[in-house]
């Protein structure tokens, strides 16, 4: 079965702290996805990973991935309240945009 | 503003009700999907089109969940006979073409009573 894992689910986090977000995946992907989702709103695309040791940088977040272990990192630099939302991983196998979700991770930034 | 367009934005109906989405995608986009989202949950993939052609469905879409896109531009899902496990948040995206990034819709927020 395929899967992925995002750990942890819930994250709670001092303004101006550092954490990273892991994104296990199961089968082999030569693409994956990081979007952001806040309560009642639909996704938005932060980044799309293409190739082993991609790495990419948006502000305050940025993203890796590890091919060969099937494990991405979101990390998050000074974490500001702006960013708390539920962060989400996927991963595309047959590369035909059946994405594959991880269950989200909830991230809470208090001041 | 060229997103991807979703309506309703919330539906509430009855349980033995039938009830339809719509979605409009990114002009030009070629591919079309439908996700179902639980709460809690990341999306589930439902289907996808290729142009007009439903390309693949998933295990989740019963007999009850049909799926059109008539001329390769908006798209429908019909749900029949409405059960309660059917609520969920019907999320739609689009895409120029395979591999490529997916836009996603504001989503139609379903509840079944």
């Amino acid at each position: 079965e395929l899967k992925v894992e995002q750990n942890p689910l819930f994250l709670s986090m001092q303004e101006g702290k550092n954490y990273t977000i892991y994104c296990n995946y199961s089968t082999t992907s030569d693409r994956l996805y990081w979007y952001r989702q806040d309560p009642g709103k639909s996704l938005e695309s932060l980044f799309v990973l293409l190739s082993n040791g991609a790495v990419k940088q948006e502000g305050r977040l940025m993203a890796s991935l590890d091919t060969k272990a099937r494990l991405s990192t979101l990390h998050i630099t000074a974490a500001v309240h702006d960013l708390s939302a539920t962060y989400f991983c996927a991963v595309d196998p047959s590369n035909t945009g059946k994405l594959i979700f991880g269950q989200g991770t909830t991230l809470q930034v208090k001041p | 503003d060229t997103g991807v367009s979703q309506n309703p934005r919330h539906k509430i109906t009855k349980r033995g009700q039938n009830v339809t989405f719509r979605c409009d995608p990114i002009s030009e986009h070629n591919r079309l999907y439908w996700y179902r989202q639980t709460l809690g949950q990341g999306p589930e993939f439902l289907t996808y089109f290729q142009n007009e052609a439903q390309l693949e469905k998933s295990r989740l879409l019963s007999d009850r969940f049909s799926a059109e896109r008539p001329k390769g531009s908006f798209s429908t899902l019909e749900i029949q006979r409405t059960e309660q496990g059917d609520s969920a948040m019907y999320l739609c995206a689009s895409s120029i073409t395979a591999g490529e990034k997916l836009f996603f819709g504001s989503g139609t927020q379903l509840s079944v009573l």
